[in-house]
């Protein structure tokens, strides 16, 4: 099983900063199949990126995502403050999904 | 529009049974890929079971052997028969749909997902 470790587990900053946000495979993931979530309280998920760098529909230009192999990022470049929330990277194996322990982005 | 809704959560006593819905509505229910994935109470999310569009089935290592993922074409819903629960398996659940637009095909990625139905499992 592959596992996805997130870093930093909290990120602590103020609107109108960058937040990198990095999650790492414990073996080499196919980016075609590297995901981000946000997750809000109270709230499903919400797909952000697809394919490692691809934005999901309706999903502002503020959001990217890069990498490759085992290691990914997902960047906000210009923090709004409805941004502040919990960020889970997810990769897609041939017969199981699995999830990062989740960076909690707070203001 | 895609609509996913969950039902059947509660609360239940270790070692007992639970069988949760998902009624689904706007897309080809039949040939999409569908998970369900829980949060339990300050965690993160983890992937419990998947069914492929073919009806292919899959099983997180922690619920194999206790919980049953299955659907029913004729009435548009998911299910996961939840046996032999445990305290850890206390969570807000969801399904979600695989975002592929092609039948029978995954992505492996969900844009689509409902709104939760909780589970509590507690003596």
């Amino acid at each position: 099983e592959i596992v996805l470790t997130q870093s930093p587990g909290t990120l602590s900053l103020s609107p109108g900063e960058r937040a990198t946000l990095s999650c790492r495979a414990s073996q080499s993931v196919s980016s075609r199949f590297l995901a981000w979530y946000q997750q809000r309280p109270g709230q499903a998920p919400r797909l952000l990126i697809y394919g490692a760098s691809g934005r999901a529909t309706g999903i502002p230009d503020r959001f990217s995502g890069s990498g490759s192999g085992t290691d990914f990022t997902l960047t906000i470049s210009r923090l709004e403050p409805e941004d502040f929330a919990v960020y889970f990277c997810q990769q897609y194996g041939r017969s199981s999904i699995t999830f990062g322990q989740g960076t909690r982005l707070e203001i | 529009e895609v609509q996913l809704l969950e039902s059947g959560g509660g609360l239940v006593q270790p070692g007992g049974s639970l069988r949760l819905s998902c009624a689904a509505s706007g897309f080809t229910f039949s040939s999409s890929a569908m998970i369900w994935v829980r949060r339990a109470p300050g965690k993160g999310l983890e992937w419990v079971s998947g069914i492929s569009g073919s009806g292919s089935t899959y099983y997180a290592d922690s619920v194999k052997g206790r919980f049953t993922i299955s659907r029913d074409t004729s009435k548009n819903t998911l299910y996961l028969q939840m046996n032999t629960l445990r305290v850890d398996d206390t969570a807000l659940y969801y399904c979600a749909k695989d975002a592929s637009l092609t039948p029978y095909e995954s992505s492996g990625y969900y844009y689509y997902w409902g709104q939760g139905t909780l589970v509590t499992v507690s003596s």
